[in-house]
């Protein structure tokens, strides 16, 4: 059980184009996600809480007019990240709570590639 | 001062010995405790969690918590190749809706 699912695991766009990435909740409601970015190397670092139906609230230097977040349902949250250029390029991961027997479960990740 | 701190490695191991990983938090108010493994590429998986004091085993792994010293471990016994990844430990607060993860500690398991 427990199960999130991201997609896409890999895009490639060129810069100034806009990517949306889908984090789904597969067996239970997510009412909070999470998103976060990774550089290569580098621990996860948070950008954003998602909340279901309210406003994302973003990381300190995160910016949400870039990274536009959007939690319509219980079981979807989307990251879009608008108008990318080669220094978005990261592994971006979504997480969910699933209550605190199972902790947080992660996506399986997208590699945003921006040339 | 960080929310989480790891050594971050690299820590080998031959095969078969126990491989010992740390980490210390700052927020005494620190409520859960959660150890992911992540493999190069990939998203973490969860390993294990604690909450209370003490350790607490699943198969290979033993999770060790020490809320006074505000310190919480993870020990691999048995260390196969296959273990080889980076080890990250993350502290849910009390209060806070999402994890504060450290920066890991990448294990490698010598054949």
């Amino acid at each position: 059980g427990a199960v999130v699912s991201q997609h896409p695991s890999w895009v490639i766009c060129k810069s100034g184009t806009s990517v949306k990435i889908e984090c789904r909740s597969l067996d239970f409601q997510a009412t909070t996600m999470f998103w976060y970015r990774q550089f290569p190397k580098q621990s996860l670092m948070l950008m954003a809480t998602s909340n279901e139906g309210s406003k994302a609230t973003y990381e300190q230097g995160v910016e949400k007019d870039k990274f536009l977040i959007n939690h319509a349902s219980l079981t979807l949250s989307t990251l879009t990240v608008t108008s990318a250029h080669p220094e978005d390029s990261s592994f971006y991961i979504c997480s969910a709570a699933t209550g605190l027997n199972y902790g947080y479960t992660f996506g399986s990740g997208t590699r945003l590639t921006i040339v | 001062q960080k929310e989480v701190e790891q050594n971050s490695g690299p820590l080998s191991v031959p095969e078969g010995a126990i491989a010992s990983l740390n980490c210390t938090y700052s927020d005494r108010g620190s409520q859960s405790f959660f150890w992911y493994r992540q493999y190069s590429g990939k998203s973490p998986e969860l390993i294990m969690f604690i909450y209370s004091n003490g350790d607490k085993e699943d198969g290979r792994f033993t999770a060790q918590l020490n809320k006074a010293s505000q310190y919480v471990s993870l020990l691999i016994r048995d260390s196969q190749p296959s273990d080889s990844a980076t080890y990250l430990c993350a502290v849910n607060r009390y209060g806070a809706n999402n994890l504060f993860f450290g920066t890991g500690t990448r294990l490698t398991v010598i054949p």
